[in-house]
């Protein structure tokens, strides 16, 4: 069964940091892209960024680019979110979520339950 | 900046059938931007539906379907239950590794 658990979330001041974990399970973590998704309070939902397979490459969304790092560590099937220079508007729960399975893979199959993030002082 | 667009809201009644859309500010949703559909209620983390336009995810009833509807991707819910009551989402690849949501639709069943 497919499993993903984030972390991390809490309460920031502006202008702080922040690393959020996922934690994979029942699949194959080293062969799928992995997505961060985030959803303010009342909001929808937005896609924040995207890693590769590999780790190789790495896609944000122009509202966090230059402030947030995705990477990946396969030996311990985690993904990351590193979450720098922190503003108001990134309050919002944060998802992650599994790239769909080939060969239709151009979609987001299993998400997480969440963490919040919450940025005030 | 592309934007997708969706219904803010729909009602349907009990047994009904509705058929919610997601487009772009520019252009045409077309099968390369891979339109997928998801399903949120209130608290909880979202569940897929639909990918590839038209692909059911495992496990959702066939009385939910995809499509393109002339420029637009469309979800059709037909026998629409009292739990469909919640929010629905769609997803497009822009290209370039760039996702965009559209804003959501709050579906009323009543």
């Amino acid at each position: 069964e497919v499993q993903l658990v984030e972390s991390g979330g809490g309460l920031v001041q502006p202008g702080g940091s922040l690393r959020l974990s996922c934690a994979a399970s029942g699949f194959t973590f080293s062969t799928y892209a992995m997505y961060w998704v985030r959803q303010a309070p009342g909001r929808g939902l937005e896609w924040v960024s995207t890693i590769s397979a590999s780790g190789g490459s790495t896609y944000y969304a122009d509202s966090v680019k230059g402030r947030f790092t995705i990477s990946r560590d396969s030996s311990k099937n985690t993904l990351y979110l590193q979450l720098n220079g922190l503003r108001a508007e990134d309050t919002a729960v944060y998802y992650c979520a599994k790239r769909g399975v080939p060969p239709a893979s151009y979609y987001f199959d299993y998400w997480g339950q969440g963490t919040l993030v919450t940025v005030s002082s | 900046q592309t934007v997708v667009t969706q219904e803010p809201s729909f009602s349907v009644s009990p047994g009904g059938t509705v058929t919610l859309t997601c487009g772009l500010s520019s252009g045409s949703v077309s099968t390369s931007n891979y339109p997928s559909w998801y399903q949120q209620t209130p608290g909880q983390a979202p569940r897929t539906l639909i990918y590839s336009s038209n692909t059911r995810s495992s496990g959702v009833p066939d009385r939910f379907s995809g499509s393109i509807l002339g420029n637009k991707a469309a979800l059709t819910i037909t026998g629409a239950q009292a739990d469909d009551e919640c929010d629905y989402y769609c997803l497009l690849y822009m290209g370039s590794g760039i996702w965009v949501f559209g804003g959501g639709t709050r579906l009323t069943v009543l």
